[in-house]
């Protein structure tokens, strides 16, 4: 069993959706909550980041932490064709003396005009 | 542009063979980190380097290998290449050790590996 599953998807939603993406996790010493952006032939591009459990705010990216239930997810209101791009899950904590960090396989999304 | 760069942009060798990919962090960084994203595994962290010294290891397997250099550019060497080799490799980059935990890494283009 992977620490990380994320539904690789693809979701494909209408432009103006609300788009809800996910990930659960087996490790409870996760306490850095991350997600990335990636466009075709880019490398990863941070988009939210919070720590530990609740809610974080920004513009129309909202992302959400339940630790008890070991999951996460982030919410994309007023979803735009620019949304279109593959969101990979993230998470960290203190191992050993150094940060490790561990990805969901990333789900494609695609916003239609 | 997030700051870090990483060359080539493309490589093609056979199998067998021995390549370096190179990474210049941002502008202040002192660890780099070494990933590998392919279809099937996704991203796989493979090793960290902080200030010029070795500070984590991941999925790293032992015909891979790393340095960082004292101007904290990085190479990542790959030798008796497969074809299971052939990925797209990241270059990241962050201010610190990441001992805290949760430290942001800003991540390169990336240097996409193909073997024959």
């Amino acid at each position: 069993q992977k620490e990380v599953e994320q539904d690789p998807g693809p979701l494909s939603v209408p432009e103006g959706a609300i788009v809800s993406l996910n990930c659960t996790y087996s490790n409870s010493a996760f306490q850095y909550f991350m997600w990335y952006r990636q466009y075709s032939r880019k490398g990863p591009e941070l988009l939210m980041y919070t720590y530990s459990s609740g809610n974080k705010e920004d513009g129309r990216f909202t992302a959400q932490v339940d630790k008890s239930s070991k999951y996460i997810s982030l919410f994309i209101r007023d979803s735009q064709p620019s949304d279109s791009a593959t969101y990979l899950c993230a998470m960290s904590a203190s191992f050993q003396g150094a940060q490790k960090l561990v990805f969901g396989q990333g789900t494609r999304l695609t916003i239609n005009p | 542009d997030s700051g870090v760069t990483q060359t080539p942009k493309h490589l093609i060798t056979a199998t067998g063979q021995r390549v370096t990919l190179r990474c210049s962090p941002r502008s202040g960084d002192l660890s780099v980190y070494w990933y590998q994203q392919s279809l099937d595994q996704g991203l796989q962290f493979l090793i960290q380097y902080y200030n010029g010294e070795e500070r984590a290891k991941g999925n790293i397997l032992e015909r891979f290998s790393a340095q960082q250099f004292p101007d904290l550019h990085s190479e990542l060497n790959l030798s008796s290449l497969e074809l299971g080799d052939s990925a797209l490799y990241f270059c990241a980059s962050s201010v610190g050790h990441g001992l805290a935990g949760g430290e942001t890494q800003y991540f390169g283009p990336g240097t996409r590996l193909l073997v024959l």
